[in-house]
């Protein structure tokens, strides 16, 4: 079946980058975008950009833009999310997911677990 | 941006009963929006797209409608695994936004 397993919970200080994977297993990974969600303590979800693993081609929010870079490794079929001048304010939950039901659809399903970065001095 | 308000924040309703959740948009979405159900400590799960599809595994119970600017989930028969938050989002353009969640309460 079709999963995404993020990686380990993360503390930084202010000013740090933090680095996020999601590996992937189930489906032609080259086939469906990828894309990050993040979600801050009690709060909605964000979304914050995706990647094409075949081309590798990434759209940011503007938001992040300038801060996050998206890459993938296609021989261990991994989406990586990099996140640089952390501050309190990116405290929260980041979420991996695929596109549904076609390549570039915008909709995400399945998601991956989720991986708390934590922004503290 | 488009901005998507959810209405209500909370809903409390019994086991068993019909729950109606709105999503607004601040502009048309055309049928661009879709429906996710979040439980606690557990990441989104998508249920409904493009207003009114089904995604795959969702029962029957989950049904969504709307256009433009207005749409609902409709959920027929609550069952315990149905008291989470609910968020809406759009694909019509960018960046893509959610809602701010309604909780469905017992």
């Amino acid at each position: 079946q079709v999963q995404l397993v993020q990686s380990g919970a993360e503390v930084k200080k202010p000013g740090a980058s933090v680095k996020v994977s999601c590996k992937t297993s189930g489906y032609t990974f080259i086939a469906y975008y990828v894309y990050w969600v993040r979600q801050a303590p009690g709060q909605g979800l964000e979304w914050v950009g995706w990647i094409n693993p075949n081309s590798g081609d990434t759209k940011y929010a503007q938001k992040f833009q300038g801060r996050v870079t998206m890459t993938r490794d296609t021989s261990t079929t991994t989406v990586y999310m990099d996140l640089s001048s952390l501050t309190s304010d990116d405290t929260a939950v980041y979420y991996c997911a695929r596109s549904f039901p076609y390549s570039s659809s915008n909709w995400f399903d399945p998601w991956g677990q989720g991986t708390q970065v934590t922004v503290s001095s | 941006e488009i901005v998507l308000t959810q209405s209500p924040a909370t809903l409390s309703l019994s086991p068993g009963e019909r729950a109606t959740l709105s999503c607004r948009a601040s502009q048309s979405v055309g049928s661009y929006l879709g429906w996710y159900r979040q439980k606690p400590g557990q990441a989104p799960r998508l249920l409904i797209y493009d207003a009114s599809n089904r995604a795959t595994g969702i029962p029957a119970r989950f049904s969504g409608s709307g256009s433009a600017t207005d749409f609902t989930l409709t959920i027929t028969s609550l069952e315990p695994d149905d008291f989470a938050v609910y968020y809406c989002q759009q694909r019509y353009s960018w960046p893509l936004t959610f809602g701010g969640g309604t909780r469905v309460e017992i």
